[in-house]
């Protein structure tokens, strides 16, 4: 079956310093990763995108990695804000069919 | 564009009873799916549609149905409420199945006594 984890651990992390999340997966090889930002009693909302043949995607802010050798993801955030924090989900999807980590609850102290 | 909307945001219901949860889109998307996402589970694809007229099971689809009539509408029928079926309901759509992001609607939160 299809499988993808992330650090069930809420982070927290001081303002100004870069929050590392990781999404590992298991049983198959995406062709791309996507990281969502859910807010407490919303949806989620897409953020970024990596394809398998990118090592490295930036938006503003936000980097992610996608390392097929280890299956991974990681995501940061640099310059880290009060405002970033929220859950961020990792996802991909086999054909029809998207599957999403637990998230991992990221807590920016000022 | 309102994007992707959902109703009711809350409900609760008794064991037994049914009811539907209502997801429209105004993105002329033709990928629609819903999720439950339960505490230390994560999002789980309940059932998903490639367009009018065409839907299929996801990961978890027991205990609900589904119909695509419209591009715009997504409805999801709980037949016969179970305790089991509490959860919060998420809605999303795509431009194209398979992806490659997804909109999200606000989601419904249930409650099943």
């Amino acid at each position: 079956s299809q499988k993808i984890e992330q650090n069930s651990e809420a982070l927290n992390i001081q303002e100004g310093k870069t929050a590392t999340l990781t999404c590992n997966y298991t049983n198959y090889s995406p062709a791309y990763l996507q990281w969502y930002r859910q807010d407490p009693g919303r949806g989620p909302v897409f953020l970024l995108l990596i394809r398998e043949n990118e090592k490295e995607k930036r938006k503003e802010r936000l980097k992610v990695t996608f390392d097929t050798t280890l299956k991974q993801s990681l995501f940061h955030i640099t310059a880290s804000q009060p405002a970033d924090s929220a859950t961020y989900l990792c996802a991909y999807n086999t054909g029809n069919q998207f599957y999403f980590g637990t998230g991992t609850s990221l807590t920016v102290i000022p | 564009n309102a994007g992707v909307t959902q109703t009711p945001k809350f409900q609760v219901l008794k064991t037994g009873q049914s009811m539907t949860l209502q997801c429209a889109q105004d993105m002329n998307h033709e990928y629609m799916s819903w999720y439950r996402q339960d505490p230390g589970m994560g999002l789980r694809l309940i059932h998903y549609s490639v367009g009018a007229g065409i839907t299929d099971q996801g990961e978890v689809p027991n205990g609900y149905n589904v119909s695509r009539s419209t591009t715009e509408d997504f409805p999801l029928r709980l037949l016969s409420a179970a305790p089991s079926q509490t959860s919060v309901y998420f809605c999303a759509s795509s431009y194209m199945p398979g992806g490659p992001r997804l909109f999200f609607g606000p989601g419904t939160r249930l409650t099943v006594l």
